[in-house]
């Protein structure tokens, strides 16, 4: 099985909150996990990604948890704010090769002011 | 760094006509170019994987005949999709990377609304 199942659909924070987003995975033989956040009209673009090897993956605001008994992963973004309105896809893929990514289906985030 | 370039951002044209659209990786070489395709509020799906100077790999469903696409060089892969069909509308994103370790970078999408 190829599907990321990702859930919310949509969350809506208050400013300063934590928004968490998770992303459950089947295939056993994906081992490179990236978040990409895409803005209205423009082409996703990547925010962090993890591998297998590590549990937790922190880049600022923005902190990757990582369940591979679970084949579960989540991204929790800190002090959430209005500018990170946005719609959130985990992916997944193989590392080596061409690394097709398989994307989750979204979560419209809205952080209100 | 890492910029993908894709053009037109919009392009709006009559059934039946073909519809050429350019990804270009502007700082980077890029062996691996992917495209994509997004209805409104849904995920990104892949349609085709280019290598340069190599024919591309579809995914299932997508018809080759329909969107053909070509890898000439490592900066440029273009889709084309011929005899547009309003059900053809959508949202067309190209990605880049390099082999190793890079991740994919993403254009701006182009917006086809077939009329």
């Amino acid at each position: 099985q190829q599907q990321v199942k990702q859930s919310p659909q949509s969350l809506i924070v208050q400013k300063g909150g934590i928004s968490i987003i998770n992303c459950a995975y089947e295939n056993t033989a994906f081992d490179y996990f990236p978040w990409y956040q895409q803005f209205p009209g423009k082409g996703p673009a990547l925010l962090i990604a993890i591998r297998p090897d590590v549990s937790e993956k922190k880049e600022g605001r923005f902190t990757i948890s990582f369940n591979k008994s679970a084949k579960q992963f989540s991204l929790h973004i800190m002090d959430s704010q209005p500018g990170d309105s946005a719609t959130y896809f985990c992916a997944a893929s193989v590392f080596r090769g061409a690394r097709q990514l398989t994307f989750g289906s979204g979560t419209q985030l809205t952080v209100l002011p | 760094g890492a910029v993908v370039s894709q053009h037109p951002s919009r392009v709006i044209c009559k059934s039946g006509t073909s519809v050429k659209i350019e990804c270009r990786s502007l700082d980077f070489q890029a062996t691996t170019m992917f495209w994509y395709r997004q209805f409104p509020k849904q995920s990104l799906m892949l349609m085709a994987t280019s290598n340069e100077g190599s024919k591309a790999t579809y995914e299932q469903g997508v018809e080759k005949d329909k969107f053909l696409i070509n890898h000439a060089s490592l900066t440029l892969s273009t889709l084309t999709v011929t005899s547009a069909h309003p059900e053809d509308s959508s949202f067309y994103i190209c990605s880049a990377r390099v082999a190793g370790g890079s991740p994919q970078h993403f254009g701006d999408g182009t917006r086809l609304s077939i009329l």
